[in-house]
């Protein structure tokens, strides 16, 4: 079983939809969750990072963290074309040691 | 303030052969992180230098190796390439609880 399960799509929508992305991790030990957007050729942004549970919103992006069931996710609002990209989530430990575990991603497909 | 910046960006080599790829972290960020993104797979860690010194390695042959300079900056090798190492190879750094990512170098084994 891998440490962070994510559907890895495509996931289409239309413009204007609300898109929710999901990933489940196994390991109760993480606390930092993070979203990064990937266009095609290109290296990961970082979209928001959350430290333990909760929810943080910037702009269209809300993410949501729920420890108790090792389920993060990443609703967009007002979806739009240009958000049309590979979305990884990722988490890490409290430590020194910033390694990220990365979730495989999903493929997200907004048409006009 | 630059990101992390990585070079070159395409690297075409032939099996067999050694491929070099260098990063530079964000001004101010000691630590360097280089991860492989082969096609169809998640980001998976390779390795971690902090202070001029390797701290951790993930699940790879000893065949990848690397250092960091003085100046911080890191240099990823990889000998007797193999065609299964076609992959971007991304390199970052933090100094905090969000990771910034360079463009990455896309290598091609053929």
């Amino acid at each position: 079983q891998k440490e962070v399960e994510q559907d890895p799509g495509p996931l289409s929508v239309p413009e204007g939809a609300i898109v929710s992305l999901n990933c489940t991790y196994s390991n109760s030990a993480f606390q930092y969750f993070m979203w990064y957007r990937q266009y095609s050729r290109k290296g990961p942004e970082l979209l928001m990072y959350t430290y333990s549970s909760g929810n943080k919103e910037d702009g269209r992006f809300t993410a949501q963290v729920d420890k108790s069931s090792k389920y993060i996710s990443l609703f967009i609002r007002d979806s739009q074309p240009s958000d049309s990209a590979t979305y990884l989530c990722a988490m890490r430990w409290n430590t020194g040691f910033q390694k990220l575990v990365f979730g495989t991603g999903t493929r997200l497909l907004v048409s006009p | 303030e630059a990101g992390v910046t990585q070079s070159p960006t395409h690297l075409i080599k032939t099996r067999g052969q050694q491929a070099t790829l260098r990063c530079s972290p964000i001004s101010g960020h000691t630590s360097v992180y280089w991860y492989q993104q082969a096609l169809g797979l998640g980001l998976q860690f390779l390795l971690w230098y902090d202070e001029g010194e390797e701290r951790n390695r993930g699940n790879f042959p000893p065949r990848f190796s690397g250092r960091q300079f003085p100046n911080y900056s890191s240099e990823l090798n990889v000998n007797a390439l193999e065609l299964e190492d076609s992959a971007l190879y991304l390199c970052a750094s933090s100094l905090g609880p969000g990771t910034g990512f360079g463009q990455g170098t896309r290598l091609t084994v053929v």
